[in-house]
């Protein structure tokens, strides 16, 4: 079945530390993202990247960082220096085409916590 | 810019219907709507393109007025299966990257 994955589901890391989070697709998609959601709100632009080994900043990029090595993978990690890294990550991808139709496909997403 | 949702919540019974609205400052290319169970992935609905343009999805419709930037969402003949929040996601003209703006979402209870 062609889909998303992110793993884990549930993290949980002390603070100061640099934590990776998984986000994988299958669907041939070249374009993928990673958001943040805070509790009662929307989903906030991370990074994006449109194709492999090029990625740009979204909304709130501080204390985050990402690769696209590869078409199907987009890790993010989540440096000590954000200062509120607790959240609900979604990764998402979507197909880029000429007629601008495509939408975005999410994950399951990873809830983190920093204790 | 976010897009702006309202209402930000909506309590219903099971048959009603209800509006969500989302306006945007710039001017749109497409809106995309998506619905979110607590602690899941937002779930494609609709995407709408043009001025005037009406999608359906089960009971669930949407228009999209260009010219006035927003969008409208109908849940018509609510279900229990329609809870969840509702978020859209505005592309803006002037952009070569694609990618969505979302608002902050509107949290819809059925309820029998």
């Amino acid at each position: 079945d062609g889909g998303i994955t992110q793993s884990p589901k549930y993290l949980f890391r002390k603070e100061g530390q640099n934590v990776t989070l998984s986000c994988e697709q299958n669907l041939n998609h070249d374009a993928m993202y990673w958001y943040r959601q805070d509790p009662g709100q929307g989903l906030r632009l991370i990074y994006y990247s449109q194709i492999v080994n090029d990625f740009q900043k979204g909304d709130i990029a501080e204390g985050y960082s990402v690769s696209r090595e590869k078409k199907e993978s987009f890790p993010l990690t989540v440096t000590s220096a954000q200062k509120n890294p607790t959240a609900f990550y979604l990764c998402a991808s979507s197909n880029r085409g000429a007629s601008r139709t495509d939408t975005q496909y999410f994950g399951p997403g990873t809830r983190l916590t920093v204790l | 810019q976010q897009p702006v949702q309202s209402p930000q919540a909506v309590i219903l019974r099971e048959g009603e219907d209800a509006v969500i609205n989302c306006s945007s400052s710039k001017a749109l290319y497409s809106v995309h709507w998506y619905r979110q169970k607590h602690g899941e992935a937002p779930v494609f609905l609709m995407i709408l393109l043009k001025g005037g343009e009406q999608k359906g999805h089960e009971k669930i419709s949407a228009s999209f007025n260009e010219k006035k930037q927003q969008s409208s969402l109908y849940l018509t003949a609510s279900q229990l299966s329609y809870s969840g929040t509702y978020f859209c996601g505005t592309e803006s003209y002037g952009s070569n990257d694609y990618k969505l703006s979302f608002g902050a979402g509107t949290t819809v209870t059925v309820r029998a």
